[in-house]
């Protein structure tokens, strides 16, 4: 399994500022993901994010408003910029680990997620 | 493009009840199919994988089934507890090439003492 760590749990900030999301990881992964819960609602991925290399958006997610860092193997940030009621949301970090065994699989982990409210 | 469909979307049942919950997929082509729990305002917890060459996972009393051909999986929980009260989430990888998961919307489970 994996250990993720995400700063801050929440926060409540205002219209027009931005926020900056960390995710912690106790291994090191290829792969980490970005997705946004917003309420009631279930998982939409913001972004996939690959050491070394530009992150890969989704339909609907540009780079200006969701500007995204991986400098290693064992940590991402997510920036919330220019923000709006609308980006009320949990942002949650997933990684994908690879599991040996019997059988070979990749299994996605989560962390605790990022509680933002927006005024 | 991939959906991922829940059902039913909210459920309350009496301590004790054995309980099936729904999932259905669009694209049969898929890597493998995930079970997440997830408590109000907290993360997700992985239940049960299953890959694409298997028809069912077994962790204590859930039971996550798998049929790819019809785009479909059941996640059975025997003897219900209100600690089992959550909402329970279906994802998919896509075999494509796409890493990402796909999510259901969710099925809300109430379990009534």
């Amino acid at each position: 399994s994996a250990v993720i760590s995400q700063k801050p749990s929440r926060d409540i900030c205002q219209r027009g500022t931005s926020l900056t999301i960390q995710c912690q990881v106790d291994s090191q992964v290829t792969m980490m993901f970005w997705y946004r819960q917003q309420p009631g609602q279930s998982l939409t991925l913001i972004a996939t994010a690959n050491q070394g290399s530009e992150a890969t958006y989704e339909s609907g997610f540009v780079i200006d408003k969701f500007p995204i860092s991986r400098p290693n193997l064992t940590f991402s940030t997510l920036t919330v910029s220019n923000m709006s009621p609308e980006d009320s949301s949990i942002y949650l970090c997933s990684v994908e680990k690879w599991a040996r065994g019997e059988d070979s699989y990749n299994e996605q982990f989560f962390g605790p997620g990022t509680r933002l409210t927006v005024l | 493009k991939q959906e991922v469909t829940q059902i039913p979307a909210a459920l309350s049942v009496p301590e004790g009840e054995n309980l099936v919950l729904n999932c259905s997929f669009t694209d049969s082509a898929i890597y493998n199919l995930q079970w997440f729990r997830q408590d109000p305002g907290k993360g997700l917890t992985s239940l049960l994988l299953i890959q694409s060459s298997q028809r069912e996972q077994t962790s204590g009393r859930l039971n996550a089934s798998l049929d790819k051909s019809s785009g479909r999986s059941t996640l059975y929980i025997a003897a219900s507890q209100p600690g089992d009260s959550a909402t329970y989430l279906c994802a998919v990888r896509g075999g494509t090439g796409r890493r990402a998961l796909t999510f259901g919307s969710g099925t809300r489970l109430q379990v009534q003492p």
